[in-house]
């Protein structure tokens, strides 16, 4: 079955233009999160779903960093004004349910902030 | 404070050698550890999830295992397509973190011919 989709899967934006990140998770997930990967770091969690609410917003690591998610299915990371140290890989996973069940990543947006 | 720890950062093998990835942890209550393979420019692959102490999961050539404080990935006979990042990965099952991931800065394998 199809997995994660993210779009788009690069984006170049200027400093201090606000930015849009879109994550399909696989169908009948019910969770889903993003996460961050910037160069020689580790992967840090941003935010994470349970259907349209998010009970764990505590990695978004400014108030221009903000997620939606709506009917359940598709999810928008918004980052406002943008920061060249905003750029990094974000990654949206997704998870039948929350816990301990296993996140399944899509393939990422590159974001450079210029 | 980081809460996963991987050794070592790069590991070169020759291809048949066989070795093993360490992943070290520090959550108080551990869910789940997780091991994800990420090639360049692609997200992370789910390889295993172990749950509990002395559980071993295999897939072809990789085998993880799991105790109280630490996780292996060992590697066995690699081939150069085995090359890539692995990823450790914990959730804790304490507080309000439920679902959160913590990861490693992973371990580069690369195996040559």
């Amino acid at each position: 079955g199809a997995g994660v989709s993210q779009s788009p899967s690069n984006k170049v934006t200027e400093k201090g233009k606000d930015v849009e990140l879109r994550c399909d998770p696989i169908s009948g997930h019910t969770a889903l999160y993003w996460y961050r990967q910037s160069l020689g770091q580790g992967l840090e969690f941003l935010i994470y779903f349970q259907g349209n609410s998010a009970p764990d917003k505590s990695g978004l690591p400014s108030d221009r960093f903000s997620a939606e998610r709506t009917g359940g299915s598709v999810s928008t990371l918004t980052i406002q004004r943008t920061q060249q140290e905003d750029s990094a890989v974000y990654l949206c996973a997704s998870s039948l349910l929350s816990g301990e069940d296993t996140q399944y990543f899509g393939p990422g947006t590159r974001l450079t902030v210029l | 404070e980081d809460q996963v720890t991987q050794s070592p950062e790069a590991l070169r093998l020759q291809e048949g050698e066989s070795s093993s990835l360490n992943c070290s942890y520090t959550v108080s209550g551990l869910r789940g550890l997780f091991w994800y393979r990420q090639d360049p420019g692609k997200g992370p692959e789910f390889l295993f999830t172990l749950y509990s102490a002395g559980e071993e999961k295999e897939k072809e050539r990789l085998k993880a295992t799991l105790t109280k404080k630490e996780s292996f990935l060992h590697i066995t006979a690699p081939k150069p397509e085995d090359s890539a990042t692995y990823l450790c990965a914990v959730q804790d099952g304490r507080g309000s973190t439920l679902g959160r991931l913590y990861f490693g800065r992973g371990t580069q394998l690369t195996v040559w011919p």
